[in-house]
């Protein structure tokens, strides 16, 4: 089955600068690549997603690239805010699977005012 | 906007009782999911459902069952509560698959 590796577990960063979380995958048969942010005393919550048809993707700060050669898949949060404090999960899924996602093991994101 | 609520948000129960922990989604998904999430170890998925009275075992089925008799209704049960099933519980549902699943809360168990 689908094995998904998240690093680093914990991230520290300056209010304004660049984050970076990289997740990686053993299926190749995985196409689509989802991120979740989990707040304090929240349920998880989708902010972007990727599918293997495209390399990169962005929403405002947020960009997510997909490296199908490597099956590596990266989430990369500009100009940081006290904000975007919160764990951030990626997750892989192969179309049809019965197993729908497999989760990484979480990063928690910790901005520095 | 989708909206998925779990019954309680914290439980406190003793070993060997039996648990239900209850997930409610208004957006007529077919899936529905339960999931463990414990530090350091992420997101594991312990049932999902893709339709009424369907249900498959996730990664870490042992020790819990579930029941869908409603599309939107899918509980997780633990037949003998142990030390061990201590955790947060996430229930969550998405309409096709692969697709977003959208997320309840939590439920902070603690078996003790």
């Amino acid at each position: 089955g689908e094995n998904v590796e998240q690093h680093p577990s914990t991230l520290s960063v300056q209010e304004g600068d660049s984050a970076v979380i990289k997740c990686t995958y053993s299926d190749s048969a995985s196409n689509y690549f989802p991120w979740y942010k989990q707040e304090l005393g929240k349920g998880p919550q989708l902010i972007i997603d990727i599918r293997s048809n495209v390399g990169e993707k962005k929403d405002q700060r947020i960009a997510v690239t997909l490296n199908k050669t490597a099956k590596h898949f990266s989430l990369h949060i500009t100009e940081t805010q006290p904000e975007d404090s919160a764990v951030y999960f990626c997750a892989a899924s192969t179309s049809g699977s019965a197993r729908q996602l497999t989760f990484g093991s979480g990063t928690q994101l910790t901005v520095l005012p | 906007d989708v909206k998925v609520t779990q019954s309680s948000r914290y439980l406190v129960k003793r070993t060997g009782e039996k648990v239900f922990l209850e997930c409610v989604q208004d957006m007529d998904h077919e899936n529905m999911f339960w999931y463990r999430q414990d530090p350091g170890l992420g997101l594991r998925l312990i049932y999902f459902s893709y339709d009424v009275k369907m249900k498959e075992k996730g990664d870490i089925p042992e020790g819990y069952s579930v029941s869908r008799e409603k599309k939107e209704r899918f509980s997780l049960i633990l037949e003998s509560a142990s030390t061990n099933q201590t955790s947060m519980y996430l229930c969550a549902s998405s309409l096709g698959s692969p697709d977003t699943q959208y997320f309840g809360p939590g439920t902070r168990l603690t078996v003790l």
